[in-house]
């Protein structure tokens, strides 16, 4: 029962522009989501968070939306830039950090 | 600056035989946690400590182990390490201070072979 789903294995932006990432959950326990950027080789490293009282939340060129009644959330990144480049997670906290599969995120130059 | 230490980065073992994999933190951080991931899925928690206090996953196989001798150090003892176990696998830490929402950082993991 995977209750958090990245369902785009990959997106691939050109540089400059907007990127997207979708993640969707079916656990209205869940109360606070977190996104995490990883590269080859390198560990999950935390990203952006939002707790579920809230339906915006920013930081530079990054911006997580929150729209519980659709449990969904999405990850803006604009500009988004060649090192931007790495696998995005998305991860939901109720009684423990469950997380999608990922989404492979490519900024073309 | 390495916050979250994973030894060795690259493991590699024989079919049943024991392996032990090492995670230190300088964050002082009171709960460490290990993760399995396999190729293309989302990591899975197997068990975690909170200081001193051990919480295994129930769908967590008997065969993964943990001991945490200190606030600092945290170890996965694989007993008999099947080709199933291969397998990326990811030590994290957080505070503690608002329970499992806390923000978790992670090492860099340790990617296991099984020959």
């Amino acid at each position: 029962d995977q209750q958090v789903k990245q369902n785009s294995p990959s997106l691939s932006v050109q540089e400059g522009r907007i990127s997207i990432l979708n993640c969707d959950y079916t656990n209205s326990m869940f109360d606070y989501f977190l996104w995490y950027k990883k590269y080859p080789a390198e560990g999950p490293t935390f990203l952006i968070s939002i707790s579920s009282i809230k339906d915006k939340n920013e930081d530079g060129r990054f911006t997580v939306f929150l729209n519980k009644s659709a449990k969904h959330l999405s990850l803006h990144i604009v500009p988004s830039q060649p090192g931007d480049s790495a696998v995005y997670f998305c991860a939901a906290s109720g009684s423990r950090l469950t997380f999608g599969e990922g989404t492979q995120l490519t900024v073309n130059p | 600056d390495a916050m979250v230490i994973q030894n060795p980065r690259y493991q590699v073992t024989q079919f049943g035989k024991p392996v032990t994999l090492s995670c230190s933190q300088t964050l002082n951080h009171n709960v460490m946690y290990w993760y399995q991931q396999k190729s293309s899925q989302a990591p899975k928690l197997l068990f975690h400590y909170y200081d001193k206090d051990f919480n295994n996953e129930a769908d967590t196989p008997d065969n993964f182990q943990s001991r945490r001798p200190n606030t600092s150090f945290c170890f996965l003892d694989i007993r008999s390490p099947g080709l199933g176990d291969a397998a990326m696998y990811l030590c994290a830490t957080s505070r503690g201070t608002s329970g499992m929402t806390d923000t978790q950082y992670f090492g860099p993991g340790t990617r296991l072979t099984v020959l």
